[in-house]
């Protein structure tokens, strides 16, 4: 079975850091592109950035460029997000999500799976 | 404001057929980007429901169908059942942002 936990989330103030984990199983994670997609409380949901299988491939929503580093670790199944500068609009329900398989570019969709977690920004 | 437009909501009565328009634009869909689909359920995760316009992931009904045309996106729920009643959002990939993108959602209900 295919499954994706993701932890990290939590309270922090502004201008502070959170690092997100997204720890897979049940499918072979190189064999896929990995993404992260967020969802502001009652609110649609949003792309934030993306990595292909072998990470010579990185997309960002221009939202959070310059502050969200993804990166991924095939020895542990896993698939990170460093938030930095965080900003009070950047509070979500932060969810991973898997690309089709051996895919990367525009023609992509999302897999998402499991409960996600909320980060809050406050002061 | 999303770069894809999706209707609010949409309502319809146990076995009818309700639509929903996704409308893009030649950044998008219309540059021949294909359309994919996400329900979300109260309280749950998105999931992804059609992808590449009409192909359903194992487990999907066939009650759930979709198309494209130009540059709009649709998905058709036929014999709506009272487990439809969800938040529905249509993605695709843009040029403008050279990102993917969602629409802003829709909310089905069942009458």
């Amino acid at each position: 079975e295919v499954q994706l936990v993701v932890s990290g989330g939590g309270l922090v103030q502004p201008g502070r850091s959170l690092r997100l984990s997204c720890s897979v199983s049940g499918f072979t994670f190189d064999d896929y592109a990995m993404h992260w997609v967020r969802q502001a409380p009652g609110k649609g949901l949003e792309w934030v950035a993306g990595i292909n299988w072998n990470s010579k491939s990185i997309g960002y929503a221009d939202s959070v460029k310059g502050r969200f580093t993804v990166s991924r670790d095939s020895a542990q199944n896993s698939l990170y997000l460093q938030m930095n500068s965080l900003r009070v609009e950047d509070t979500a329900f932060y969810y991973c999500a898997r690309g089709p398989p051996a895919s990367w570019g525009p023609r992509d969709w999302f897999d998402p799976r499991g409960q996600g977690t909320l980060v809050t920004v406050s002061s | 404001q999303s770069v894809l437009t999706q209707p609010p909501s949409v309502s319809g009565a146990p076995g009818q057929r309700v639509t929903i328009s996704c409308t893009g634009s030649s950044s998008n869909i219309g540059a021949g980007y294909d359309v994919h689909w996400y329900q979300q359920l109260p309280g749950t995760a998105p999931k992804l429901l059609l992808h590449d316009n009409n192909n359903r992931p194992s487990g999907v009904p066939d009650r759930f169908s979709g198309s494209k045309s130009g540059a709009s996106g649709s998905l058709a729920i036929t014999g709506l059942q009272s487990e439809d009643e969800a938040d529905y959002y249509c993605q695709s990939y843009d040029t403008r942002v050279s990102g993917w993108v969602f629409g802003g959602g829709t909310k089905v209900t069942v009458l």
